[in-house]
Formats: structure tokens, C-alpha cells, sequence
């Protein structure tokens, strides 16, 4: 069975500081996808990223990166220089192979504080 | 981009009602539909899966004669709660995706309040 975890439920961090939110999980499967997504206060879901197991390079966006390292298990998301929108909870997220139906299974999500 | 709604946005009823929740795919053909259940300041777990004109599957615990989802049509999911009670309030979340892809793309969410 597949699982994700994420240790840190909350982080507090004041503007301009950078943060790190850890993923690490669990499958059985060769083939999966990771993702993490953003839920604001408004509770929508925003995908910010979707990564394959095939693909262990590190990818940056912006103020956003991700370290994917396939020998820990983990991946990670890092906010640089944060603002208070970044406030919200944040969630990694693993789905196996097509065979089981692209089911994602969420981490315990990851509430950043932003203080300004 | 993909764009999911559902509707409502939010209802309250009375328990012991029935509830139904609208979830559509609005430019994209949705093969699988999937629903969540999110408590306050809890993850999501999965409730279902649902693929267009077959029964739906539910996940381990989730009662499916309380929980009832159709997927008629490529673009609409519907999940029915029926005699509903107060600790069946929380946030739902729908999502859906087209066939041989691997992205999902989520609704906005439907908060239900049963007093």
C-alpha cells in the first residue's frame, strides 16, 4: 500500500524566510507520479507540480523548488524568500501507475504561517 | 487549462435529508471521476472512484448505500448523501480526469453543514 507522510504539521516562518517542507513515501510501485499541491483558505486545491519516478532532476519555478531524491524516498518542496500569500497548507501527494486508477493518496498536509 | 466545478459551493440541511452534490468536467471529457472527504484541518481520503457508466468503487470503510455516486455522463459525477447527520459535514472535493491521462484536476469543493 501506497503512503505518504509529512512529518512538519505546521511551520511559522516571517516574510522573506525561506522554508522546507518534507515528503517522504512509500510504494511498491516502480512507476508513480509525486505531486504537491497548495489549499488556501479558500480550499481550493492548486496543483503546483507533478513529477514522475523516471525523472530524479531537481525542478525550480519561481520562488518554488523541489529536490526529488528517489534514494530517501522523499520530495521535498522549498518556498525561497516567502511572502504571506504563501500561507496555506500544503500537500504531497502520490499516485500509482495506471492500473490502479491514478489514485492519489495525500501526505497530512504541511500548514505554513507566513508572518509578515 | 482542464476546469472542474461542482455546485453547490456550500449547503446546509437538515438531518436525517439527502444531499447531492454536482461535480463537471466543463472542456474536457472526465473517463474517472474521484470524490474526497476532508475534515477540518485533516488531509483528504478518498471516497471513490468512479468511472463513466459503471459502479462506482468505494474505499475501505466508505459506505456506498450512504455515499451514492453516479457517473451517467463523461462530464458529470453526482455524490448523494442520503440521510445525512452532523458528522457527515465536512469539505467535498471532486476531481476528474480524461482518458489515458495521469493529471488530475479538482473541483473548488462543496462545504456541507448538517445540523
Amino acid at each position: 500500500a501506497q503512503k505518504v507522510t509529512q512529518a512538519q504539521t505546521e511551520i511559522s516562518v516571517v516574510e522573506k524566510e525561506d522554508v522546507t517542507l518534507d515528503c517522504v513515501y512509500e510504494t511498491r510501485d516502480t512507476t508513480y507520479y509525486l505531486f504537491w499541491y497548495k489549499q488556501p483558505p479558500s480550499g481550493e486545491l492548486v496543483f503546483l507540480i507533478r513529477r514522475n519516478s523516471f525523472d530524479e532532476q531537481n525542478e525550480i519555478s519561481g520562488r518554488y523548488s523541489w529536490n526529488f531524491q528517489k534514494s530517501t524516498s522523499s520530495f521535498n518542496f522549498t518556498i525561497t524568500a516567502s511572502q504571506v500569500v504563501d500561507s496555506a497548507v500544503y500537500f504531497c501527494a502520490l499516485s500509482e501507475a495506471w492500473a490502479a486508477g491514478n489514485k492519489l493518496t495525500f501526505g497530512g498536509g504541511t500548514r505554513v504561517l507566513v508572518k509578515p | 487549462g482542464a476546469v472542474v466545478s461542482q455546485h453547490p459551493s456550500w449547503v446546509i440541511c437538515k438531518s436525517g435529508t439527502s444531499v447531492k452534490i454536482e461535480c463537471r468536467s466543463l472542456d474536457f471529457q472526465a473517463t474517472t471521476m474521484f470524490w474526497y472527504r476532508q475534515f477540518p484541518k485533516q488531509s483528504l481520503m478518498l471516497m471513490a472512484t468512479s468511472n463513466e457508466g459503471s459502479k462506482a468503487t468505494y474505499e475501505q470503510g466508505v459506505e456506498k448505500d450512504k455515499f451514492l455516486i453516479n457517473h451517467a455522463s463523461l462530464t458529470l459525477s453526482t455524490l448523494t448523501v442520503t440521510s445525512a447527520h452532523p458528522e457527515d459535514s465536512s469539505f467535498y472535493i471532486c476531481s476528474a480526469r480524461a482518458r489515458a491521462a495521469s493529471e488530475q484536476y479538482f473541483g473548488p469543493g462543496t462545504r456541507l453543514t448538517v445540523t
